[in-house]
């Protein structure tokens, strides 16, 4: 399967604690994307990177943060986790904007806020 | 706003049955068109594409897809389904008005009885 990696597989954390999860490439892509899925809204977009230190805020921004220091890793921030932010997580690359040849995501992050 | 719709949620089929599982966007001008297959417990897998030419695309596993623009539609259908067909299946609309990002319809969970 191609390179790309999420950290953690799994993670329950507590309300208003802040979590981090890490995806992590070997395509050399330049975009990269953050989605959250949950049943009956398939996945909606949180944040995506066209570049290093280049993000922009997708359709469910509110309560997070990225950064992207480096190519291969794109990092994503729940600053004070809440029971609305438990849900799986997938992050995708792809080599042009939108991916006209497809995503490829990862194989997602399962985040539990209790 | 914007938006991709899969009407149905849940489909259930018996094993050589023929599928059709629809989508809807309200985008206009230009767009592409995706269907993913997320088998259980696995990330998203492209199935199929579509960006211009002859609106009926063929994919892997089977899939097909036609594009109808005048009903804004891009349904999936597969002629004879099988029990390893069970999967949540999602449509995704790439539009150059919507920032050229990928938007998801909510998918459609189906499971193909033996």
């Amino acid at each position: 399967d191609a390179g790309i990696t999420q950290s953690p597989r799994h993670k329950v954390t507590e309300t208003g604690t802040p979590v981090t999860l890490r995806c992590h490439q070997t395509e050399n892509h330049r975009y990269m994307y953050w989605y959250r899925q949950d049943p009956g809204h398939g996945l909606r977009l949180i944040h995506y990177s066209y570049g290093v230190k280049d993000t922009d805020k997708g359709e469910v921004s509110d309560g997070y943060s990225v950064s992207r220091s480096k190519t291969e890793d794109f990092l994503l921030t729940l600053e004070s986790a809440t029971s609305s932010q438990t849900s799986v997580y997938f992050c995708a690359i792809s080599e042009i904007a939108g991916g006209d040849y497809g995503y490829t995501f990862g194989s997602g992050t399962r985040l539990t806020v209790v | 706003a914007q938006s991709v719709s899969q009407h149905n949620h849940h489909v259930i089929l018996s094993e050589a049955a023929s599928l059709e599982l629809g989508c809807n966007y309200s985008y206009g001008g230009t767009v592409n068109l995706f269907w993913y297959v997320q088998y259980p417990g696995q990330h998203l897998q492209l199935l199929l594409k579509y960006f211009s030419g002859d609106p009926l695309v063929k994919g892997i596993k089977g899939f097909e897809a036609e594009f109808i623009k005048s009903k804004f539609s891009f349904n999936l259908r597969k002629p004879s389904v099988q029990w390893s067909d069970t999967a949540e299946y999602f449509c995704a609309v790439k539009s150059w008005d919507a920032g050229n990002m990928l938007t998801f319809g909510g998918g459609t969970r189906l499971m193909v009885k033996p």
